[in-house]
């Protein structure tokens, strides 16, 4: 059964750079249509989709975070990662990584990580 | 901008039967692409729920179900239970996005 953990720092000053990694296991991440992907919920708000990385170490962002946001990936870690540069408060939030299964007519994401809570204070 | 919208709060008592809608534009429901549901238990990530608007993942009750028409998405779940109290989401692929698009969330409160 495919596992995904998030882990990194719960508490990110202002201006710096959030930085998280997703480890996977029960599984591999080099297969097709499965891409990986990041996703983030402010406290008490709806889900944000941040970005996602083929295994080929292709992207694709949210033009709303686009310039801030880098996300790459380790095959040979089964891991993919988060940066977030420039963080302010408005980027508090749970961030949850997820595997996504794309087909010709869009995406869906499963399994979850259960979600890492990231607070951005000085 | 891209916008899914859904209603901020439904409810419904035990036993019944209860919708979510979902709408969309031409960039995203619209453009033919589907549409998928998740639940969020409180505290707890969101789980798949409907997959290609109208498929069930192994172990999502057939309580649950998803049709998708035009620019709109619905997901109904029938005999209501305590345990369905939770937010729920649609997720959809938008063009202008080149990504995917969330709605903002529908909490379910059984009377």
């Amino acid at each position: 059964q495919l596992q995904l953990q998030e882990s990194g720092p719960g508490l990110v000053k202002p201006s710096e750079t959030l930085s998280l990694t997703c480890t996977v296991s029960g599984g591999s991440m080099n297969r097709n249509a499965y891409y990986w992907g990041w996703i983030r919920q402010p406290p008490g708000k709806g889900l944000e989709w941040i970005g996602t990385i083929y295994y080929t170490g292709s992207t694709y962002h949210n033009p709303s975070l686009k310039s801030r946001v880098t996300i790459s990936v380790d095959t040979s870690k089964s891991q993919f990662s988060l940066k977030l540069s420039s963080v302010t408060a408005a980027d508090t939030a749970v961030y949850y990584c997820a595997r996504s299964t794309v087909t010709s007519w869009g995406n869906w994401f499963d399994p979850w990580g259960q979600g890492t809570l990231v607070t951005v204070s000085s | 901008q891209s916008v899914l919208t859904q209603p901020p709060s439904v409810s419904g008592a035990p036993g019944q039967r209860v919708t979510i809608s979902c709408t969309g534009s031409s960039s995203n429901i619209g453009a033919g692409y589907d549409v998928h549901w998740y639940q969020q238990l409180p505290g707890t990530a969101p789980k798949l729920l409907i997959y290609d608007n109208n498929n069930r993942p192994s172990g999502v009750p057939d309580r649950f179900s998803g049709s998708k028409s035009g620019t709109s998405a619905s997901l109904a779940i029938s005999g209501l239970q305590a345990e369905d109290e939770a937010d729920y989401y649609c997720q959809s692929y938008d063009s202008s996005l080149s990504g995917s698009l969330f709605g903002g969330g529908t909490k379910l409160t059984v009377l």
